[in-house]
């Protein structure tokens, strides 16, 4: 029974470069979380998905950055044109329907621009 | 606006020193207050979730309370294996149909045998 699954754990980017996050949620999880933890802060929420739509993308910078949950596979972050300050740890977590169980994480994905 | 702050930022404490770490929230409606464990390089792992005033929960060495305005994460005769940073976090209660999570900073927690 896999956890949350995210690939890779670690990316390293040149500043202009496009960065893809995966993420799999836990089997019979249809809900989607993205959250970023940028040294020194606290998880910052980014967007909240279920297949095939996104439901809140409030904490999501405007441009740049993107989000899906397909109907087959898995969640992708997407991040275009990456500078240094996208640097940071960027955790998927998945629930079942409301979070009262509380999220599932995965280990999360670090990415570093260079 | 929604906020989550915890104290102290770190604890350091012998084996079995008993402690308590500090959650405070402001929140239009509180739906559920939530507590995790994360260890360095992985993800947060959940402890518990409180939902009103008076409520407390129990798992092993931990204890969870909340008020109104707080709550408390007590640790009773820790182990060097508790040392990670705990962290808290919210969900308001509001219109709409966002699950997210409002996250505190942590309290990193390192328990020297």
């Amino acid at each position: 029974n896999a956890g949350v699954m995210q690939n890779p754990r670690h990316l390293v980017r040149r500043r202009g470069q496009e960065a893809r996050l995966r993420c799999s949620p836990m089997k019979g999880h249809s809900h989607v979380y993205w959250y970023r933890q940028l040294p020194e802060e606290g998880l910052k929420f980014m967007v909240y998905l279920q297949k095939e739509n996104i439901i809140d993308e409030s904490g999501m910078p405007k441009e740049r950055f993107s989000a899906e949950f397909p109907k087959e596979g898995p969640s992708i972050l997407r991040i275009q044109q990456v500078v240094r300050g996208d640097s940071a740890a960027y955790f998927c977590a998945s629930s079942p329907g409301t979070v009262n169980y509380g999220y599932t994480f995965g280990s999360g994905t670090r990415l570093t621009v260079v | 606006e929604d906020q989550v702050t915890q104290s102290p930022e770190a604890l350091r404490l012998q084996e079995g020193e008993s402690s308590s770490l500090n959650c405070s929230y402001t929140v239009s409606g509180l739906r559920g207050l939530f507590w995790y464990r994360q260890d360095p390089g992985k993800g947060p792992e959940f402890l518990f979730t409180l939902y009103s005033a008076g409520e407390e929960k129990e798992k092993e060495r931990l204890k969870a309370t909340l008020t109104k305005k707080e709550s408390f994460l007590h640790i009773t005769a820790p182990k060097p294996e508790d040392s990670a940073t705990y962290l808290c976090a919210v969900q308001a209660r509001r219109g709409g149909a966002t699950n997210k999570l409002i996250f505190g900073t942590g309290t990193l927690l390192a328990v020297q045998p």
